[in-house]
């Protein structure tokens, strides 16, 4: 059983509604990821929290907003998507920045907006 | 910025043969890490093998090794005596050094991957 939990497992939203990813791990990491997987790209990173802090926000769009209240919690909140934001949503922790530290991940929450 | 290329998008290997994925790297930090993760059609990313910029010997975990050629900037993982389980996407990756250390990225960065499809 991995380290890291996602729930939901599946998600399926309209264009207005709201609402949240959750991420939890029990590993004592100190910093934790939001990635996006969609069909033939990379995964594209979205945010990084390290020590609760945001580390890092790769110019993602308003409509994904992330939380992360303490270092085994970490949240994406999500309004008025858009059909392209259909993808596997994958939530990471690790050790701490460096590159020394690989990431455990989650097993994912998979959105589709219709 | 960093980059992973992975080349293969598609690999059909038969049960019990040795397979490599390729996987090169560009980045302009001193010191990073380079990964390889498996993705299983039920999502979750799996961590095989890690390799260390400044490891002078080639990292291996029981059946995955990974050939390293710093020169060529190649981090190639290699699969001996294949097996239908190993059938999964395979991804690499990369971790420069951290913002508060100079680098230039503080996360992952990951290539597009090879789906591996073990055939019996």
């Amino acid at each position: 059983e991995t380290g890291v939990t996602q729930t939901p497992r599946h998600l399926v939203m309209g264009m207005t509604n709201k609402k949240s990813l959750k991420c939890e791990q029990h590993l004592g990491h100190n910093a934790m990821y939001w990635y996006k997987q969609s069909a033939k790209k990379p995964l594209e990173l979205m945010f990084v929290y390290s020590l609760e802090e945001r580390v890092e926000n790769n110019s993602v769009p308003s409509r994904f907003s992330p939380e992360c209240p303490n270092s085994s919690h970490l949240f994406l909140h999500l309004h008025t998507l858009q059909p392209e934001d259909s993808a596997l949503y994958l939530c990471a922790s690790s050790q701490g920045p460096g590159q020394y530290y690989g990431y455990t991940f989650g097993s994912g929450t998979r959105l589709t907006v219709v | 910025a960093q980059k992973i290329t992975q080349t293969q998008p598609g690999m059909f290997v038969q049960e019990k043969e040795a397979v490599t994925l390729d996987c090169t790297y560009d980045t302009s930090d001193q010191s990073y890490g380079l990964f390889w993760y498996k993705q299983p059609s039920s999502g979750e990313m799996i961590f095989l093998i890690y390799q260390g910029s400044y490891d002078e010997q080639n990292a291996t975990e029981g059946r995955y090794s990974l050939n390293f050629q710093k020169a060529r900037k190649s981090a190639n993982l290699v699969i001996s005596a294949s097996q239908l389980g190993d059938s999964a996407m395979y991804f690499c990756a990369m971790r420069g050094e951290p913002f508060l250390a100079g680098g230039g990225a503080d996360g992952l960065t990951f290539g597009k991957g090879t789906h591996l499809i073990i055939q019996p």
